[in-house]
């Protein structure tokens, strides 16, 4: 099975509106975590990044936290923005240190 | 820097042909990967490589082949063309010693 997924395939939010979106993993010796955007017809795109000895980092309008405890990261947008629909994965390393394990994604659309 | 960049963006092959997807980066990167995404899934793994002549298999190298010369280039090989294989190929590099992997645009692949 699969160590990273998601707990939502799809979040519709307004414009204006902050989103969250919500990732599991399993391995607990997992120190590295990445979110990407991908759009449609597109490769993904880097958004943050964080290790396991940080519980939040952020960036220009988003904040990835990480729930050691129960295994949890998310990602929050701010103010979120029609350009911000896409399909977001996360991805934890594999553990062999070069490859990475991504998630099934969660489509964020959002309307004006 | 242009970056990763794949060629074809698109092909049909037929079950049986063979054909060479094209990946370079400008960025002088150790590490590139080939990963696979199906429809509504996450990227998988197919070969990763972290300098040139050395590559290994990731979680679903069957029916693939790569080869990396040089740093700059990284092909995947299909040498049979199955219908299980018709998916979108995303070639990625990363910087030694750094998580991050860059994608390209990908290549949609359609074997009928």
């Amino acid at each position: 099975g699969e160590s990273v997924g998601l707990h939502l395939p799809t979040l519709s939010v307004q414009e204006g509106d902050n989103s969250i979106i919500n990732c599991a993993y399993s391995n607990s010796a997992s120190d590295y975590f990445i979110w990407y955007k991908q759009e449609s017809g597109k490769g993904p795109q880097f958004i943050i990044d964080i290790r396991s000895n940080m519980d939040k980092r952020q960036g220009q309008r988003v904040t990835v936290l990480l729930n050691k405890t129960v295994k949890h990261l998310s990602l929050q947008i701010a103010a979120t923005q029609p350009g911000d629909s896409a399909v977001y994965f996360c991805a934890e390393d594999g553990g062999a240190g070069t490859a990475l394990i991504f998630g099934k994604g969660t489509t964020l659309s959002v309307s004006s | 820097n242009a970056g990763v960049t794949q060629t074809p963006k698109f092909r049909i092959l037929k079950i049986g042909q063979s054909m060479t997807l094209q990946c370079t980066q400008d960025m002088n990167h150790n590490y590139m990967y080939w990963y696979r995404q199906d429809p509504g899934m996450g990227l998988k793994l197919i070969y990763y490589s972290v300098g040139a002549g050395i590559t290994d298999k990731g979680e679903v190298p069957n029916g693939y082949n790569v080869s990396r010369s040089t740093t700059e280039d990284f092909p995947l090989r299909l040498e049979l063309a199955a219908p299980s294989q018709t998916s979108v190929y995303f070639c990625a590099s990363s910087r030694l010693g750094e998580d991050t992997q860059y994608f390209g645009p990908g290549t949609r692949l359609t074997v009928l």
